[in-house]
Parts: C-alpha cells; sequence; structure tokens
C-alpha cells in the first residue's frame, strides 16, 4: 500500500538552529500539504502545494518558515532560525487534486 | 468562518461498551465533516466522511457518525468498544461540500479503552 514518506521522524535542535524536513508523497499525488500539530491541538495547515505552485501559505510564518517543492514530486519544509515555540510534530499530507488527504507519520521536532 | 469544538477532550471506556465522541461544528456554508483517527507513530487515517448525501454515515472498524443540522452536531459512535480503538480522533470540517480542500482540525478527543 503506498504511503507518504517523511524524514526524520524525530529531530532535536537548539533555538536559532536551522532545521529541514522532507516529504515524499503519494506517487502521482498532484496536491501536498504541510501542517504543524502542537501538543494538545488538531493539526493546522500551513502551506499547500498544487503541482509545484503554493496555493496557500497564508498560515506559514513566512520570517521562519520556507516550503519548495521544485519538481512537483517531494518537498521540504526549512525552519530558520527555530525558536522554542515552533517544538510540534510536522505532518506531511498528499492527495489527488482536492480529493481524500493520506497522512505521513510525521516528523516530531524539539527545540531547546 | 468555520470551526469545529469536540466537547470531551479525554474519554474513558470499557472494552466492549459504546463510544461516544462528541463534535460541534461551525460553518457559514453547507460543510463537508470528517472523523479522521491518530494512532501512536502513525499518520492520520480517515474513518469516516460526510459530503451532504446521508446524514447517517457508516466508517471503517464499525464507527459511524450522524450529521444534525438542527444540533450542528457530528458525534462519532460505535456499539462496542476495542482494545485497538484506543487512539486520538480528530473531528474535521472543510467549508466546500463535496470536496476536501483545506481542513479545520478540532483538539481531539483521546480515547482510552480498559479491559
Amino acid at each position: 500500500e503506498a504511503e507518504v514518506a517523511q524524514s526524520p521522524r524525530y529531530k532535536i535542535t537548539e533555538k536559532s538552529q536551522a532545521v529541514a524536513f522532507w516529504c515524499d508523497p503519494i506517487s502521482g499525488h498532484a496536491t501536498l500539504y504541510w501542517y504543524r500539530q502542537i501538543l494538545g491541538q488538531g493539526p493546522e495547515l500551513l502551506v499547500q502545494f498544487q503541482d509545484e505552485s503554493v496555493v496557500d501559505d497564508s498560515q506559514l510564518p513566512k520570517d521562519r518558515f520556507s516550503a519548495e517543492r521544485l519538481k512537483g514530486v517531494d518537498s521540504t519544509l526549512k525552519i530558520q532560525p527555530a525558536e522554542l515555540g515552533d517544538s510540534a510534530m510536522y505532518l506531511c499530507a498528499s492527495s489527488l487534486q482536492s480529493d481524500e488527504q493520506f497522512f505521513g507519520p510525521g516528523t516530531r521536532l524539539t527545540v531547546l | 468562518a468555520q470551526s469545529v469544538t469536540q466537547l470531551d477532550s479525554h474519554v474513558s471506556v470499557s472494552e466492549g461498551t459504546p463510544v461516544l465522541l462528541r463534535c460541534n461544528y461551525s460553518s457559514s456554508y453547507s460543510p463537508s465533516l470528517f472523523w479522521y483517527v491518530q494512532h501512536p507513530n502513525k499518520g492520520l487515517q480517515l474513518l469516516l466522511k460526510y459530503t451532504s448525501a446521508a446524514t447517517l454515515v457508516k466508517g471503517i472498524n464499525g464507527f459511524e457518525a450522524e450529521f444534525k443540522k438542527s444540533e450542528t452536531s457530528f458525534h462519532l459512535t460505535k456499539p462496542s468498544a476495542h482494545m485497538s480503538d484506543a487512539a486520538e480522533y480528530f473531528c474535521v470540517v472543510t467549508p466546500f461540500s463535496g470536496g476536501y480542500n483545506k481542513l479545520i482540525f478540532g483538539a481531539g478527543t483521546r480515547l482510552a479503552v480498559h479491559p
């Protein structure tokens, strides 16, 4: 069964450092999503891609967060510099157009 | 604006007893509603969805939910809990009927199942 892959699964970093997360969506899925899930809360959409184009980044803190999907396949989410409040689970999901979203296992970030 | 409120942060049941996880929604449009489940160290999995067809929706693993517009509710139920049902459950709304688009998640309900 095809799955969304994410790496790393866990990341510990110090504040002011740069971190990057990688996501490989299900093959053929044109739409890719990055969510942030703070402990005790539901996931919140950070950015949505349609192929290589950003269609919604209204909740992305653009002063420190960036996301790219250069070839319209895999994607990278970067934080520079990391802050204590960025500690959270970062989830990637993919879908066929606006179809059901399939989620990866997530990357748990701890900022010290 | 669209939002969901999950009325219980934690629910504890005994194995074999019914499960009820409560969700109220707010939407300016005819919404689509979903329930997702999150097991530890696993990705979110879709349990069931309502997209303006039948108001009683059946999902995987014996779960079902009923859309009640008059009460703006979409509660999740299961007749008999199993140990494997222990997980975090999220009620989700999207403002576009019939589609998924932007998902808005509730805060989650943690279900514990005791022997």
